[in-house]
């Protein structure tokens, strides 16, 4: 079935730090490919997504590219700021199946310290 | 964006009473609703997917009779918790999808 393994947190980083958070996934075909960004007491929100192999998504200064040949989806973002600790969640939608339901990774603790 | 809304945010009830969340989808019609659970310092676990005006499907390990879920109309699906325990405490998390999938803020149930 399908899978997303996520880099275990927590990570902690100073501020204006560089940011990678390694995901990678197993699916069959296409899968659509997701980050969400949980703030602490609050429901999911949709990040960035990228549909088909080689698109790049992007918000907020995070970026993450849909990496076919490694099966990756690796988010990064240049400078982190404290608003930025949150858990992050990578994600996937199968391409086949009716239900089309997603697929969470564990999820990746960042706090970001001034 | 689209807008989810659960009711309540939190709740707190003694063992053995029932707990009905409502999630409501406020400016799309919702042809699928999701209930996640989510333990601290983990990843969302998919309870149950409802469609409207059809029974839910659960995932497997979720008993249907102690999470009952009612997907009334295109943009509201109730989970009630019957007969709560400590153990059902957690943080549920409904999510709405139309041509894309929307979350609400979730709902901390505490079991005394």
């Amino acid at each position: 079935g399908d899978s997303v393994t996520q880099m275990e947190g927590p990570v902690t980083l100073s501020e204006e730090a560089f940011l990678t958070i390694n995901c990678t996934y197993t699916a069959t075909g296409y899968p659509s490919l997701f980050w969400y960004v949980q703030y602490p007491g609050e429901g999911l929100q949709l990040l960035l997504k990228a549909t088909k192999a080689d698109d790049k998504g992007s918000n907020k200064g995070f970026e993450a590219t849909y990496r076919k040949e490694t099966t990756s989806f690796h988010l990064e973002k240049g400078s982190v700021q404290v608003s930025d600790s949150a858990v992050y969640f990578c994600a996937l939608r199968s391409a086949v199946g009716s239900a089309r339901q997603l697929t969470f990774g564990s999820g990746t603790q960042l706090t970001v310290l001034p | 964006g689209a807008v989810v809304s659960q009711h309540p945010s939190r709740v707190i009830c003694k063992s053995g009473t029932s707990v009905k969340i409502e999630c409501r989808s406020l400016d799309f019609q919702a042809t699928t609703m999701f209930w996640y659970r989510q333990f601290p310092k983990q990843s969302l676990m998919l309870m149950a997917t409802s469609n409207e005006g059809s029974k839910a499907t659960y995932e497997q390990g979720v008993e249907k009779d102690k999470f009952l879920i009612n997907h009334a109309s295109l943009t509201l699906s109730t989970l009630t918790v019957t007969s709560a325990h400590p153990e059902d405490s957690s943080f549920y998390i409904c999510s709405a999808r139309n041509t894309e999938q929307f979350f609400g803020p979730g709902t901390r149930l505490t079991v005394l």
